[in-house]
């Protein structure tokens, strides 16, 4: 079974232009999670899907944050105009089910995204 | 609102040795989990352990050993005889019932380094 995979790995970009970050899910995984790691301080949460639905995203910094999960399968996060404060390392997560809180998260690699 | 905390930014041993890494956490919900995962260099997620908060008994896998204890709000983790391949960032993390459900809630990680 394939893990979570997330595209591209590295991103370098300047202030002003735009950026979109691919997570592709593990198949059957209806929760789909984005979290962002900003240097040295601690993962945190974006938004969480539901299939295609957004069933939560109040961790989204601002409205230049965009997500998508089309047809429920892969999401996209884009980010535009990318600012300084963007830079981190994106992560996805999948699992099965997410309604009780207890399901193990199956995570990505992560994008690192560095705006200059 | 829920908060892991993770004192220990860095901790280096040498193989051979234990170490533990230490995890507090704050919630007001009576049902929650918590997670402990590891960071390889490769730079996924890789989940080691979930725990509910109606089970404390401690656990062991291995090497690897859990203490909960909710008099303490603390989850720490124990490597025994540690060995070079244990060299990780390892993050503690939180989910809770109630309007957060399903996001989890990280600790800043603690980067160990095994020496041989």
């Amino acid at each position: 079974e394939a893990g979570v995979t997330q595209f591209p790995s590295h991103s370098v970009i300047e202030k002003g232009q735009t950026v979109t970050l691919r997570c592709d899910p593990i198949s059957g995984h209806d929760n789909l999670y984005w979290y962002r790691r900003v240097m040295g301080k601690e993962i945190k949460f974006l938004l969480h899907f539901v299939k295609e639905s957004k069933q939560d995203e109040s961790g989204m910094p601002n409205n230049r944050f965009l997500a998508e999960r089309t047809g429920g399968t892969y999401s996209t996060l884009k980010v535009q105009p990318a600012e300084l404060e963007d830079s981190g390392v994106y992560f996805c997560a999948s699992s099965r089910q997410g309604g009780t809180g207890s399901d193990e998260q199956f995570f990505g690699p992560g994008t690192r995204l560095t705006v200059l | 609102a829920q908060k892991v905390t993770q004192a220990q930014t860095e901790i280096s041993v040498v193989e051979k040795e234990d170490v533990t890494l230490d995890c507090v956490y704050e919630t007001r919900d009576t049902t929650y989990y918590l997670f402990w995962y590891k960071q390889p260099p490769s730079g996924e997620l890789v989940f080691l352990i979930r725990r509910n908060s109606f089970d404390e008994q401690n656990e062991i896998s291995g090497r690897y050993s859990w203490n909960f204890q909710k008099s303490t709000s603390s989850f720490n983790f124990t490597i025994t005889a540690s060995q070079v391949v244990d060299s990780a960032v390892y993050f503690c993390a939180l989910s809770a019932r109630g309007s957060t459900l399903g996001r989890l809630y990280f600790g800043r990680g603690t980067q160990l380094t095994v020496w041989p």
